[in-house]
C-alpha cells in the first residue's frame, strides 16, 4: 500500500460545486501539504499543516480550504469550484527531524480535478 | 519570496550526458533538492546537496553547486530511456518556518 493515499484519483465537476480530495498517510509525519501543478507552473503550495492544530495558507489558497482531521489526515475543500481549478492536485508529507531539516517531501500520486 | 528557474524542457540521446540547470533567489537556502516525477506518479526525491557543498556525486549523478550565482545543476551520465521524466529542482529556506519552494520542471524525452 502506498504511504501518501489520495482519493479520489481522477474527478470531473461541474462549475459551482463543492468538492473534497482527501489525504492519508501512514509514515507517522507531522507535517502535511497540499500542492497544484499546472503545466509550466511548476508545483505550488496551495496549504500547508505541521501538526493538528496548524493550519496554514501557502501562495495560492483563494478559493480552497484544508481540514487536518488528525495526524495522518488533511483534505482539500473547494467551495464552488471553477474552470481554472482544473489541475493535478498532490498531497505530500515530511518529517519535521528528517535527515534533510524537512526538506524531503513524500508525495501520493496525485488527485487529477477537471471543472467543466 | 524566493523564485526557482528552471527550463521546461530539454532532449537528449540515448547514451549521452543530460545537464539540468536551476537558478534560485534566496541566499539563505539551506539544502537544495533534484526531484523526479515519472509519468502518472508523484514525485520523489532524487538527491540533495547541502548549501555548503559544491559538488555531490551519486552513481550516475552529480549535482553541481554555485552559491554565488545562485545556480543548481544536475548531470545524468549515460542517459537512458528510463530517464525519461520531469525533473524539479527545489529548495529549503531555513530559518522559523522551513518551506520548500519548487521550480516550473524540466521534462527530459531520451531518444532512443
Amino acid at each position: 500500500d502506498a504511504d501518501v493515499t489520495q482519493t479520489p484519483r481522477n474527478r470531473i465537476t461541474k462549475t459551482g460545486k463543492r468538492i473534497m480530495l482527501e489525504c492519508s498517510q501512514t509514515k507517522g509525519h507531522d507535517r502535511m501539504y497540499w500542492y497544484r501543478q499546472d503545466p509550466g507552473l511548476g508545483l505550488r503550495l496551495i496549504y500547508y499543516s505541521f501538526d493538528v492544530k496548524d493550519i496554514n495558507k501557502g501562495e495560492i489558497s483563494d478559493g480552497y480550504s484544508v481540514s487536518r482531521q488528525a495526524q495522518a489526515k488533511f483534505s482539500l475543500s473547494l467551495e464552488s469550484a471553477i474552470p481554472n481549478q482544473t489541475a493535478l492536485y498532490f498531497c505530500a508529507t515530511s518529517d519535521a527531524n528528517g535527515p534533510h531539516q524537512a526538506g524531503e517531501l513524500f508525495f501520493g500520486e496525485g488527485s487529477r480535478l477537471t471543472v467543466l | 519570496g524566493e523564485d526557482v528557474e528552471q527550463s521546461l524542457f530539454l532532449s537528449v540521446r540515448e547514451g549521452d550526458s543530460s545537464v539540468i540547470n536551476c537558478t534560485y533567489t534566496d541566499s539563505s537556502s539551506t539544502y537544495l533538492y533534484w526531484y523526479k516525477q515519472e509519468p502518472g506518479a508523484g514525485l520523489q526525491l532524487l538527491t540533495y546537496i547541502f548549501s555548503n557543498m559544491d559538488m555531490k556525486q551519486d552513481q550516475r549523478l552529480t549535482v553541481l553547486l554555485n552559491k554565488k550565482d545562485k545556480h543548481l545543476s544536475l548531470r545524468i551520465a549515460d542517459t537512458q530511456t528510463g530517464d525519461s521524466a520531469i525533473y524539479f529542482c527545489a529548495d529549503l529556506l531555513g530559518g522559523g518556518y522551513q518551506k520548500v519552494t519548487f521550480g516550473t520542471g524540466t521534462k527530459l524525452q531520451v531518444i532512443p
